[in-house]
């Protein structure tokens, strides 16, 4: 079975930092680029960050640049966002997102249950 | 950025009803628009992409028209099961920006 399952979410301060990780499961997870998708509960869906199969391209939303960094673990089937300087609108569920190709972003194709991030003082 | 813009927002409509939902991207895409279904306390899923190719597993009710600029969603015989909301979104370029979503209710 394809899966995707993120963990690392919490309570944080404002200022705080967090590092969320995803472990991949059911296919190559070396064969695909990889997104981190976010949406505050009752809202929509914000794209954040793109990681490509070997790590070799990365991008972000601008409203994260500087404070986000994608890092990817092939050997271990592992995807990380490392959050730092949180602000409070950045609380939100953070889905882990499998890309169908190997350089996105195309079509996000797998989807994880989502790590919620709350930062609040 | 480009800006995805979707109408309407929400919709009322009863089983068998045919339902269509409009996204608009704010420059052309070409076709590089994907469809998302959404249904409460669960991930999106991913049902079209190349804003016409249905996903493996899908249910060939909903179909997937456009290209350019104007793409349109459309389910030919709403069924209870298709209560969610629905985005698109582009990814012609970067960032790859969802639509606001269109919540679909069952009458």
């Amino acid at each position: 079975e394809i899966q995707l399952v993120e963990s690392g979410g919490g309570l944080v301060q404002p200022g705080g930092s967090l590092r969320l990780s995803c472990v991949a499961s059911g296919f190559k997870f070396n064969d695909h680029g990889m997104h981190w998708v976010r949406q505050v509960p009752g809202k929509g869906l914000e794209w954040v960050s793109v990681i490509s199969w070997n790590s070799g391209s990365k991008h972000y939303v601008a409203s994260v640049r500087g404070r986000f960094t994608i890092s990817r673990d092939n050997a271990r089937n592992s995807l990380y966002l490392e959050m730092n300087s949180l602000r409070t609108e950045d609380t939100a569920l953070y889905y882990c997102v499998r890309d169908s190709l190997t350089v996105g972003p195309n079509a996000m194709d797998v989807w994880g249950q989502g790590t919620t991030v709350t930062v609040s003082s | 950025d480009i800006q995805m813009t979707q109408s309407p927002p929400s919709l009322s409509a009863s089983v068998g009803d045919r339902v269509t939902i409009t996204c608009q991207a704010s420059q052309n895409i070409r076709n590089y628009l994907n469809w998302y279904q959404q249904k409460p306390g669960k991930a999106p899923k991913l049902l079209i992409n190349d804003a016409s190719n249905l996903e493996t597993g899908v249910p060939s009710r909903f179909t997937g028209s456009g290209s350019g600029t104007h793409f349109t969603l459309t389910i030919t015989s709403l069924q209870s099961e298709d209560a969610a909301t629905y985005y698109c979104q582009h990814y012609y370029d970067l960032p790859p920006t969802f639509g606001p979503g269109t919540k679909v209710e069952i009458k």
